[in-house]
């Protein structure tokens, strides 16, 4: 059975730094990842979709790799904003179609 | 703009009653999904629909239930037999069925609260 953990579940940086949140999972037998973004009470949007024939993506400020064989992937943050504090999830899509969900890691950057 | 939109916001249940969750979507998506959510944990698979007229339970779907009559509607019913419904509801859509490698657009959410 497919699990997705995300360590740490929350982690705190001052404004500037870059950084990298984790996501692992344990099949490696996956469609795609996706990575996703939380404001509190809100829904989610959609950051970065990684497809399993692929190694990264990247939009502005934010690239995602992904790793079959060693069952993960990270996130990378360029040059961290205050707004760019919220919760990041990741979700892969497995055999039965389904996507699995991390539980999240809250993101915190100082100004 | 197109979107997916959900009301009610806030909702509160009291003890035997069923309450319904509205999700309509603009996107002219195929699939439509209701997720749960809970603190600390990852969003879970209530219910989905790949077509109108169809629909297929996830991993949780005990003390739920759906209908999809319209393309653009995919509401749910939280009933008196989910003992513990108290959690953020979120709908999502994508353009094809799960089979698809599109990503999934997701409401603001519906939190739901017994009394």
């Amino acid at each position: 059975k497919q699990e997705v953990t995300q360590i740490p579940a929350a982690l705190s940086v001052p404004e500037g730094e870059n950084l990298v949140l984790n996501c692992s999972f344990t099949d490696s037998a996956i469609y795609n990842l996706q990575w996703f973004r939380q404001d509190p009470g809100k829904g989610l949007t959609s950051l970065l979709l990684i497809q399993s024939s692929q190694r990264e993506q990247t939009s502005g400020r934010l690239n995602a790799s992904l790793d079959k064989s060693s069952g993960r992937s990270t996130l990378y943050i360029a040059a961290s904003q205050p707004g760019d504090s919220a919760t990041y999830l990741c979700a892969v899509k497995g055999s039965n179609y389904q996507l699995i969900w991390g539980a999240g890691t809250k993101l915190i950057i100082k100004p | 703009d197109g979107g997916i939109t959900q009301s009610p916001k806030y909702l509160f249940r009291k003890e035997g009653q069923n309450v319904t969750l509205s999700c309509e979507q603009n996107l002219n998506h195929d699939a439509m999904y209701w997720y749960r959510q809970d603190p600390g944990q990852g969003l879970r698979l209530i219910y989905y629909s790949q077509i109108v007229n169809d629909f297929q339970k996830g991993d949780i779907a005990e003390g739920y239930s759906v209908s999809r009559e319209k393309k653009e509607s995919f509401p749910l019913t939280v009933t008196s037999a989910q003992k513990n419904p108290t959690a953020f509801y979120l709908c999502a859509s994508s353009i094809t069925s799960l089979q698809g490698g599109q990503p999934q657009h997701f409401g603001d959410g519906t939190r739901l609260s017994i009394l």
